[in-house]
């Protein structure tokens, strides 16, 4: 079964620091890979995906992310952190066909301070 | 274009209450799906439906039920409200069933006392 790990449930960054979250997948095939933010009070925004292809992926309001099969990770990136990204965000793997089976990390929350 | 609505916003129940939560969507969207997210559990899918008319399990169906008389509407009902169901319910769509990017309602807060 797919699995997927987000192992900083809290991340605290000064504005204008880069930014890493990291994200583990466990799957047998090549997956589907998403990044979803949510802001306080509000639902998930896609920030970028993952299907195949060049493995560094470009997202929106900055952020990318880079697949590496050979560590199944997927983490996110910005390389400075401006206080409206403060916000939870969530890894989320998915496969080819299994269009029910979109699996969802546990979050890591951001706090950016001034 | 809306988009994905849901209502209501918030709710609370008493236990053994039931409610239906309601997801719309303007989309035309095939795919529809209702997530529960939890603290430290992140979203876990509840039921989910390919069309209208098909609706299938998820994760953690118990407690919920489902139909999907429209594409536009699909809405999740709970007969009888235990504390264990207070949680934040999102609907999520996409256009088609084989394709991963997934569109998200605002949300309905739930408290089951």
């Amino acid at each position: 079964a797919q699995s997927v790990t987000q192992p900083d449930i809290h991340i605290t960054v000064s504005e204008g620091a880069s930014l890493e979250l990291r994200c583990n997948y466990s799957y047998g095939a090549t997956p589907y890979l998403f990044w979803y933010v949510q802001s306080p009070g509000q639902g998930l925004q896609l920030l970028l995906k993952y299907f195949s292809g060049d493995t560094l992926v470009q997202g929106i309001k900055g952020f990318e992310a880079e697949f590496k099969r050979s560590q199944s990770s997927f983490n996110l990136r910005k390389p400075s952190v401006h206080w409206s990204d403060a916000a939870e965000y969530f890894c989320a793997v998915g496969y080819s066909g299994g269009y029910q089976k979109v699996t969802f990390g546990t979050g890591t929350k951001l706090q950016v301070i001034p | 274009n809306a988009g994905v609505t849901q209502t209501p916003k918030f709710q609370v129940l008493k236990t053994g209450q039931s409610m239906t939560l309601q997801c719309a969507q303007d989309m035309n969207h095939e795919y529809m799906s209702w997530y529960r997210q939890d603290p430290g559990m992140g979203l876990r899918l509840i039921h989910y439906s390919v069309g209208a008319g098909i609706t299938d399990q998820g994760e953690v169906p118990n407690g919920y039920n489902v139909s999907r008389s429209t594409t536009e509407d699909f809405p999740l009902r709970l007969l009888s409200a235990a504390p264990s169901q207070t949680s934040v319910y999102f609907c999520a769509t996409k256009p088609r069933r084989h394709q991963e990017t997934q569109y998200f309602g605002p949300g309905t807060r739930l408290l089951v006392l």
